[in-house]
């Protein structure tokens, strides 16, 4: 079955430096997700990709989806406290409904 | 802004026993789905559902588990014979309909089977 596999599986950075999860996938995906999780909370949607190298700025976040669309990246420039949290990328495959999680990047950012 | 809404937001049951979830989708939302997380792991695809029947389900998701849509409201997943590896928080989901459209998920429901 499709599996989505993200690196780093953990990340600490002091405030001000940037940080980048990457996300791979064992298929070709026809759109991806990401998702941030703060401690103890539910998954809440960022954005979604659906071009062969489509990138997306959201204010500090930068997503970029790749070529062949079987991986993506999150950027964040100048990390904040309020970033601390793990993000999730994830894909779907042809037609399918069904959402596949990445395993995930928890960040933590220090003061 | 609407929301997604479960209850209890705690489970405690012992191994064997039968477990109801329950789920208000967002009232416009047409898909629901169940997800699991063990603890400090990925969120892991249960199932989908539109139009009162299953669309789409996972090996997880066996003859244990079941879901339900008893009134127009209410989502609910049962898992029939609880087991220690069935401890997860489990988060209902719903989307409005095209395909794409972004999940909104519930606050969870933390299930430990003792």
């Amino acid at each position: 079955g499709q599996q989505v596999m993200q690196i780093p599986q953990y990340q600490h950075v002091q405030e001000g430096e940037d940080f980048t999860t990457y996300c791979n996938s064992s298929t070709t995906l026809s759109n991806i997700q990401w998702y941030k999780q703060r401690p103890g909370g539910h998954p809440v949607f960022l954005i979604q990709l659906v071009k062969s190298g489509e990138v997306k700025k959201q204010k500090r976040l930068t997503f970029q989806f790749g070529e062949a669309k079987k991986n993506s990246s999150l950027h964040i420039t100048a990390t904040q406290t309020t970033d601390v949290g793990t993000y999730f990328c994830a894909g779907r495959s042809g037609s399918a409904r069904q959402l596949t999680f990445g395993s995930g990047t928890q960040l933590t950012v220090l003061p | 802004e609407p929301e997604v809404t479960q209850t209890p937001s705690h489970q405690v049951t012992q191994m064997g026993q039968e477990v109801i979830l329950r789920c208000v989708p967002i009232s416009n939302h047409l898909y629901f789905y169940w997800y699991r997380q063990i603890l400090g792991q990925k969120v892991e695809f249960l199932v989908s559902f539109y139009n009162n029947e299953i669309s789409e389900k996972s090996e997880i998701f066996d003859d244990q588990f079941s879901v339900e849509r008893p009134d127009g409201s209410n989502f609910t997943l049962k898992i029939r014979s609880t087991k220690l590896e069935d401890s997860a928080m489990y988060f209902c989901a719903s989307t409005w309909g095209q395909i794409n459209s972004p999940l909104h998920f519930g606050n969870g429901t933390r299930l430990t089977v003792t």
